[in-house]
């Protein structure tokens, strides 16, 4: 089970668009439409900001979208703010009924 | 309010067994959910471990599954996590988790407890 394959780190200065990847297989992101993205600040549980690929649980903001094409998942952050520097984790649920994340992305606003 | 809280030692000597409890208050753990262990070495990623339906069915992560065990106790509305002949790559921060049947949504999250492997 290898863990699904994301950028280290992307930057972005406030207000601005940035976009991350988490590339998979067929058995897991191409296979099936459960994908998730989490927020995790420093010392923090990770927040959950987007759920079978496109939702968004209450109260997280709309500046976060997700998307997915093939075996690769997307997380959109639109107008960066500060507040948005973090890591973020995708999860993916696969065939073996088993579920992976991908190793992380530093965001960092400039 | 859902509140998930993870407690147990947190210093494990090598080669003996990890265990820890996730206290679930404000829903009832036999109404439905998946419950998940999942885990966080310092300064590394996430990594899911395990996670058990509430009728007891339970899914574990290949390269574990050979030492884990997870179980659920309804008479205490909580669950457990078992992880046998440790070493110092399972130090780590544990989370707890629940999650929606059908969906990939974690809408609960424990805070996290670490511990350590060390002699």
């Amino acid at each position: 089970q290898s863990a699904l394959t994301q950028p280290a780190s992307v930057s972005g200065s406030p207000g601005q668009s940035i976009t991350i990847s988490c590339t998979g297989t067929s058995s897991d992101v191409g296979g099936h439409n459960y994908v998730s993205w989490y927020q995790q600040h420093p010392g923090k549980a990770p927040k959950l900001i987007i759920y079978d690929v496109t939702k968004r649980p209450s109260g997280v903001s709309n500046r976060f979208s997700g998307s997915k094409s093939g075996n690769t998942a997307s997380l959109t952050i639109s107008g960066l703010q500060a507040e948005d520097e973090a890591d973020y984790y995708c999860n993916s649920y696969t065939s073996s009924s088993t579920w992976v994340f991908g190793g992380g992305t530093k965001v960092t606003v400039l | 309010q859902v509140q998930l809280q993870e407690s147990g030692p947190g210093l494990v000597k090598p080669s003996e067994t990890l265990s820890l409890t996730c206290a679930v208050s404000g829903f009832s753990i036999s109404s439905g959910y998946y419950w998940d262990w999942i885990r966080q070495p310092p300064g590394k990623g996430l990594e899911w471990i395990g996670s058990i339906y509430h009728s007891g069915s339970t899914y574990y992560r290949p390269s574990l599954k050979s030492r884990v065990t997870i179980s659920v106790d309804t008479s205490k509305n909580q669950f457990s996590l078992n992880l046998n002949s440790v070493t110092a790559a399972d130090t780590a921060v544990y989370y707890c988790a629940r999650r929606v049947e059908g969906t990939s949504n974690r809408d609960c999250w424990g805070q996290g407890t670490l511990v350590t492997v060390s002699s």
